[in-house]
């Protein structure tokens, strides 16, 4: 079945630089790859997904880039502000029905 | 916009005793789910539900668990006698099509369960 590696687990960087989250997928027939991003006590909440048939997305300072070869995709975040601070989960669809979740990322923003 | 809405928000119980945990989904989904993420670790994956039938369950979904879609809104997880590692916060969540179709997951505000 489908593992999915999540690096690293926690990262801090400074407000306004930027953040990379890195994710490997095993299963080659994957074809969703959604990231979350969960706050505290709460519920996650998609900020973008990619399928494989793209290479790279963007969503104005989020952008998600996928290489189906070497079966990575990664999460970048610009120009972090405090508000982006949160654990954030990748994650990988093996089938109808599931999505294989990465460990999480705990992302700190210092000011 | 629609959300899919839980309930009880917390739900405390002692071990052996059976807890039912309610989830309405957004009402044109089609798939439902059910994830559980224990505490400070990742979102795991436990069931799937299409057509009033499972259509996929992990290894945690075992006899103890059951779901359930008695009527056109409610889809319930069942934990017939709780044990202490099943405290965690549980996800219900709901799509459109299968995700490998690329559709959105919509989850609920999830319900907080602890074993005592």
């Amino acid at each position: 079945g489908e593992n999915v590696e999540q690096h690293p687990s926690t990262l801090s960087v400074q407000e306004g630089d930027s953040a990379v989250i890195k994710c490997t997928y095993s299963d080659s027939a994957s074809n969703y790859f959604p990231w979350y991003k969960q706050e505290l006590g709460k519920r996650p909440q998609l900020i973008i997904d990619i399928r494989s048939n793209v290479g790279e997305k963007k969503d104005q300072r989020i952008a998600v880039t996928l290489n189906k070869t070497a079966k990575h995709f990664s999460l970048h975040i610009t120009e972090t502000q405090p508000e982006d601070s949160a654990v954030y989960f990748c994650a990988a669809s093996d089938s109808n029905y599931q999505l294989i979740w990465g460990a999480g990322t705990k992302l700190i923003i210092k000011p | 916009e629609p959300e899919v809405t839980q309930t009880p928000s917390h739900q405390v119980t002692q071990m052996g005793q059976e807890v039912i945990l309610r989830c309405v989904p957004i009402s044109n989904h089609l798939y439902f789910y059910w994830y559980r993420q224990i505490l400070g670790q990742k979102v795991e994956f436990l069931v799937s539900f299409y057509n009033n039938e499972i259509s996929e369950k992990s290894e945690i979904f075992d006899d103890q668990f059951s779901v359930e879609r008695p009527d056109g809104s409610n889809f319930t997880l069942k934990i017939r006698s709780t044990k202490l590692e099943d405290s965690a916060m549980y996800f219900c969540a709901s799509s459109g099509h299968g995700t490998a179709g690329g559709e959105k997951l919509f989850f609920g505000s999830g319900t907080q369960l602890s074993v005592l």
